[in-house]
């Protein structure tokens, strides 16, 4: 069965503390990893796609890494704006039919502090 | 463009009653997923429906079930509602199978 790992539950950073939160994952036949934000009583929103190991992406404070096994999201020099709940999800092929599943982690609480 | 759209977003019933809750996608997004948020269980995989066919289906009793429109809107629809039955719905729609998904906002469904 896929699983997915998220850690640390939650993480309190003072304004410009960079940290990482990490997302481990245990699936056959990964085809795509992604990151996701989501503010109180609001769905998740997107943030990146990720396909293969070495791969990274950027926008703005955040960059998403991808190895064989795990994922990390950098914050670097964070922001009260980014206190969010931070999940991770992996697409991968389905052992029974051959289609696409997508697991999601329970997910990173940040809380960033003025 | 718009996105996502979730009707109802509140929504109070007793235990026995059912509901339908309906999702619009994005223009042009083919593929419709369903989960169920609760804050101990997180993001559960209810199923995924592209072209009006069920892709995946994700370890939910029977009494939850769904269907895609010829427009891809969806539906889900819970029978005999259950106090555990209490959490926030989402729906996120994406271009393909595979694609990133983009998410509503929401129902929040409580069942007295």
């Amino acid at each position: 069965e896929d699983q997915v790992t998220q850690s640390p539950e939650a993480l309190r950073l003072q304004e410009g503390e960079s940290s990482s939160l990490n997302c481990s994952y245990t699936v056959s036949g990964l085809r795509g990893l992604f990151w996701y934000r989501q503010d109180p009583g609001k769905g998740p929103e997107f943030l990146f796609t990720l396909y293969s190991a070495g791969e990274e992406k950027e926008k703005e404070r955040l960059k998403a890494t991808l190895t064989k096994k795990e994922s990390f999201l950098h914050i670097t020099a964070p922001k009260p704006e980014d206190s969010a709940t931070y999940l991770c999800a992996v697409q991968a092929t389905s052992w029974s039919g051959g289609y696409q599943k997508v697991t999601f982690g329970t997910g990173t609480k940040l809380q960033v502090i003025p | 463009k718009a996105g996502v759209t979730q009707t109802p977003r509140y929504l109070i019933k007793t235990r026995g009653q059912q509901v339908t809750l309906s999702c619009s996608p994005i223009s042009g997004h083919r593929s419709v997923s369903w989960y169920q948020q609760t804050p101990g269980q997180g993001l559960q995989f209810l199923f995924e429906y592209f072209s009006e066919t069920q892709r995946n289906k994700g370890n939910f009793p029977g009494r939850f079930s769904g269907r895609q429109f010829s427009n891809s809107r969806s539906e889900m629809n819970v029978s005999t509602l259950e106090l555990g039955d209490s959490a926030l719905y989402l729906c996120a729609s994406s271009l393909r199978e595979g694609n990133e998904q983009f998410f509503g906002p929401g129902t929040r469904l409580t069942v007295l």
